[in-house]
C-alpha cells in the first residue's frame, strides 16, 4: 500500500497559522492526496483533497509539490478546536479499480491557547 | 453530524462471542466502509461495499464478515472474539462528491473481555 510519512506531532499558537507537512515518495499518477482529521473521541472528519494543484476550501488549504512527493496541510489560523490527530492519506486505486484510504499514523497537532 | 449512523455505541462481550454492528450512511450515498482503530495498529480499512456488493478488501479477519442490505445499511459481524478485537469500529459513507470523501460515523467501542 501507497505510504506517507508525517511528524508524530506539532504544536502550534491560538491563531497562528500551521503547517503540516507529509512525504508521499511513492505516490503514483492517479493517487489523490486526502487529508482527514480526527477530534477526540470523533470519528475521522474529511478535510480536503488534491491531486496535481494546491487547493482552498473554508477549512484549510493543501499545497503541493510540483514533483508530487511531499504536500502540506495549511491552516490559516488554528484555533483550540483544531486540536486533533491529522492524517494525511493517499487514495489508492487496486487492480479491481476499487479506491480505499490507507490511514498512516498522523500528526498529534496541539493548540496552545 | 456527518449523518452516518452507528449502534450500538458501546459493547461489552467475552471472548468466543459473536456480535453484529450496525451502520447507517449519509441518506443518498451507496458506499459503505468499515474501519478498525486499535491503540497498536491505528485506524486499519477492513472492507467497502457499493450499493449492496463487496467493493474492496482490507486487512478485515476471516472470523469477520460484511453485508450491506437493499436499504444501504450494512452490518459488521465479528465472531470467535479474541482479546485483541478490542477497538474502535467506524464506518463511513461516500457517495458521488467530488473527491468521494468519506463521512465517519461516531463508532462503536468494543470491549472483549
Amino acid at each position: 500500500d501507497a505510504k506517507t510519512t508525517q511528524p508524530n506531532s506539532m504544536e502550534s499558537n491560538e491563531e497562528e497559522p500551521v503547517h503540516l507537512p507529509c512525504n508521499h515518495s511513492t505516490i503514483s499518477g492517479t493517487d489523490y492526496i486526502h487529508w482527514y482529521r480526527q477530534l477526540p473521541s470523533q470519528g475521522p472528519e474529511y478535510v480536503i483533497h488534491g491531486l496535481t494543484s494546491n487547493v482552498n476550501n473554508r477549512m484549510a488549504s493543501l499545497a503541493i509539490a510540483e514533483d508530487r512527493k511531499s504536500s502540506t496541510l495549511i491552516l490559516h489560523r488554528a484555533t483550540l478546536r483544531d486540536a486533533a490527530v491529522y492524517y494525511c492519506i493517499l487514495r489508492v486505486r487496486d487492480v479491481q479499480g476499487a479506491q480505499k484510504l490507507v490511514f498512516g499514523q498522523g500528526t498529534r497537532l496541539t493548540i496552545n491557547p | 453530524d456527518s449523518g452516518v449512523t452507528q449502534t450500538p455505541k458501546h459493547l461489552i462481550t467475552a471472548t468466543g462471542q459473536r456480535v453484529t454492528l450496525r451502520c447507517s450512511p449519509r441518506s443518498g450515498d451507496l458506499s459503505v466502509y468499515w474501519y478498525q482503530q486499535s491503540l497498536d495498529q491505528g485506524l486499519q480499512f477492513l472492507i467497502q461495499y457499493y450499493n449492496g456488493e463487496e467493493r474492496a478488501k482490507g486487512n478485515i479477519l476471516e472470523r469477520f464478515s460484511a453485508q450491506q442490505f437493499p436499504d444501504l445499511h450494512s452490518e459488521l459481524n465479528l465472531s470467535s472474539l479474541e482479546l485483541g478485537d478490542s477497538a474502535l469500529y467506524f464506518c463511513a459513507s461516500s457517495g458521488r462528491g467530488r473527491g468521494n470523501e468519506q463521512f465517519f460515523g461516531p463508532g462503536t467501542r468494543l470491549t472483549v473481555l
